[in-house]
């Protein structure tokens, strides 16, 4: 089974700064794809970025990316030039397919906390 | 906005009761998820839809179903509820491609909040 480790429950950032969230997996599939999603309390999950397993190239969108380092398991999501409203829980998850599903597992969130 | 709708967004039951979430999917997708996140937690799998048949079940008992409907819409079911059940359920859509879906990002809609008493 899949299984998705956030070890940071809560983060804090300065406006402007960089911050990064770490996120490790397990798995003995050779094929998967890990998500990061933003839930801010409204309660939707926001899909930011995917990566791969057979990507080479580290995955980008805008102010997020992914430090995707296969060899550690490891998918940490970096966000530059932190802003207010990036105030929210983040959610890392793997992508299992499960015989004709495809599942995410995901693991317990980082709260961030970006200050002025 | 993914264009994830769902309903109702609040709802309040009691212990034994049955109810119903509606989940609509985004425009051209075919395949809803549905996910359970109890307070504090991460999102968990329950079920799958896809060309209207459940093809992918989590760890939760019988008495939560589902349905897909041909325009792709979903509902999940729950019988029999219990306080545990309090949570809020997400309702998940992505495409599936004839040959298999590697990427296939599910989108999120914004959840139903239940409250069971």
């Amino acid at each position: 089974a899949q299984k998705i480790t956030q070890t940071q429950p809560g983060m804090f950032v300065q406006e402007k700064e960089a911050v990064t969230l770490d996120c490790t997996y397990d798995t003995s599939d050779p094929s998967y794809g890990l998500f990061w999603y933003k839930q801010p309390s409204s309660g939707e999950m926001i899909f930011l970025i995917y990566q791969g397993s057979y990507d080479q190239q580290n995955a980008t969108e805008g102010r997020y990316s992914l430090n995707f380092q296969k060899a550690r398991k490891s998918a940490n999501l970096v966000i530059s030039a932190s802003q207010l409203g990036d105030s929210a829980m983040y959610f890392c998850a793997m992508r299992e397919n499960t015989g004709t599903a495809s599942k995410l597992t995901f693991g317990t969130g980082t709260r961030l906390q970006v200050t002025l | 906005e993914t264009g994830v709708t769902q309903s109702p967004t609040h709802l309040i039951k009691t212990r034994g009761q049955q109810v119903t979430l509606r989940c609509s999917s985004q425009s051209g997708h075919n395949t809803v998820s549905w996910y359970q996140q109890a307070l504090g937690q991460g999102p968990q799998f329950i079920f799958q839809y896809y060309r209207e048949e459940e093809n992918g079940r989590g760890n939760f008992p019988p008495r939560f179903s589902g349905l897909q409907f041909p325009n792709y819409s979903s509902e999940l079911n729950v019988n029999a509820l219990e306080l545990d059940d309090s949570a809020l359920y997400l309702c998940a859509s992505s495409l599936r491609l004839a040959g298999g879906g590697r990427q296939e990002t599910q989108y999120f809609g914004p959840g139903t909040r239940l409250l069971v008493l």
